[in-house]
Order: structure tokens, then C-alpha cells, then sequence
């Protein structure tokens, strides 16, 4: 399967425990997306990288929440003392760059998402 | 900033019937527009993308449109079947953030009855 990614599928934790979650891209695709949807709500965009580096991050990205993709390739979501508000799924995409490179250019392709329930 | 709707929330329509799903968008310096599928606890899939200097695209039984200048783009699905019951959702590029976020509305619930 040469699509993106993700684990765990879901997760159910405890108000206050730390929970990671990861993501392995496209190999080709250099530019990783995080996004996080609430029921009954489109995903909403959380934080991206090109290669190794994170270029944008969210305001909904607080600072109990980081994200990694070290050596450019998978990517890593963590999120300390959890909180029931972060119940959501957690999708990841990947795009490659420059756009012209599949020839779709500029699409995101998104992974199954991770569903956290916290407790 | 870039807001995304999309009316109706939810839909029921009965099999084999041609229907239309609607997405505005506020700000028309849109880069690209995808239109994707979602299944009950699942990822995204896309189904169509629309760049800006586009009017159409088209997929098998699937038409996506786009009007930048009226901030519209419409997805038509034909001859309608069951399996076609999912949320669907659009989603914009900004023109001036093109590596970036995609903005999305918040979906159409489809639901085709046999």
C-alpha cells in the first residue's frame, strides 16, 4: 500500500496522560499536513512541514500540543496532559512539492486518521 | 480570511436521482479546490481537483464545477446509488498561501435510500 499512514487507528485515554500519534507519508511527498475534525465539522488545519521543517502552525496548535518529521519522512503528533476537548480525529495529509510533480499537482492525500477519545 | 460553506448540511434522496452539492467560499484568490469523500470514522478520500484557471472536472459519474468570480462550486452526481451515502466535503487552496492549509467547509451528508 503506497498511500498515507497512521497510528494508532485509535487511541482512548485518560484526562491528563500524554498520547502520541504517527504518520508515515507518501515516500515521494515531501510536505506533511496535520489536521484535527470534530464531529459534524470539516478537519481543521493544525500544523505543516516541508521536508524536516514545520513552516506554518495553527493557533488551535496550543502549546500542550508538538509535532516533529524528523529526517523529512514520517511525522510524530503529541499531545500532553490530554484534555476531553481534544477528543477528535487526527488526520494527516501529504502533497508533494514542487505541485507539478504528480500529475494532480497540489492534491492532498489524507490518511485513514487516528480517533483519540479522552476520558 | 477564507470561509467555506456548504448548504445543505445533510441530504436524503432516493436512488437513481441526479443531484447537486453546493460550496461557497468567501474569498475568490483560490489556488485550487478539491472535493473529497468521507466515510463514517474514516480518512478522506479525494474525489476531484479543480484548479482555479478551470471550470470543470469531471470523474465518472462525478461533475465538479467552479465559478471563482461568484465564489460557487457545485458537485453533481449522477444516476445516484446507495454506496454513494457519505459526507462530502470541499475544501479551498488559497492562491497566496499555495503550500499551505486547505480550508474546508463543513460537509454535505449524503444519504441515498434504495
Amino acid at each position: 500500500d503506497t498511500g498515507v499512514s497512521q497510528n494508532p487507528r485509535h487511541k482512548i485515554t485518560k484526562r491528563g496522560q500524554n498520547v502520541t500519534f504517527r504518520c508515515d507519508p507518501i515516500s515521494e511527498h515531501n510536505r506533511l499536513y496535520w489536521y484535527r475534525q470534530t464531529l459534524g465539522q470539516g478537519p481543521e488545519f493544525l500544523t505543516y512541514f516541508q521536508n524536516e521543517a514545520q513552516l506554518e502552525k495553527s493557533r488551535l496548535l496550543s502549546d500542550r500540543f508538538s509535532a516533529e518529521r524528523p529526517k523529512g519522512s514520517f511525522s510524530t503528533l503529541e499531545i500532553q496532559r490530554t484534555e476531553q476537548g481534544d477528543s477528535a480525529m487526527y488526520l494527516c495529509a501529504s502533497r508533494a512539492n514542487p505541485p507539478g510533480g504528480p500529475k494532480r499537482g497540489n492534491e492532498q492525500f489524507f490518511g485513514p486518521g487516528t480517533r483519540l477519545t479522552v476520558l | 480570511k477564507q470561509e467555506v460553506t456548504q448548504i445543505p448540511a445533510a441530504l436524503s434522496v432516493p436512488e437513481g436521482e441526479n443531484l447537486v452539492l453546493n460550496c461557497s467560499f468567501t474569498d475568490s484568490a483560490i489556488y485550487n479546490l478539491q472535493w473529497f469523500r468521507q466515510d463514517p470514522g474514516k480518512g478522506l478520500t479525494s474525489l476531484l481537483l479543480i484548479q482555479s484557471s478551470q471550470r470543470e472536472q469531471t470523474s465518472g459519474r462525478l461533475n465538479a464545477s467552479l465559478d471563482k468570480s461568484s465564489g460557487r462550486s457545485t458537485l453533481y452526481i449522477a444516476a445516484s446509488q446507495p454506496g454513494d451515502s457519505a459526507t462530502y466535503l470541499c475544501a479551498v487552496l488559497s492562491f497566496y498561501n499555495q503550500g499551505g492549509k486547505l480550508i474546508f467547509g463543513q460537509g454535505t451528508e449524503l444519504s441515498v435510500k434504495p
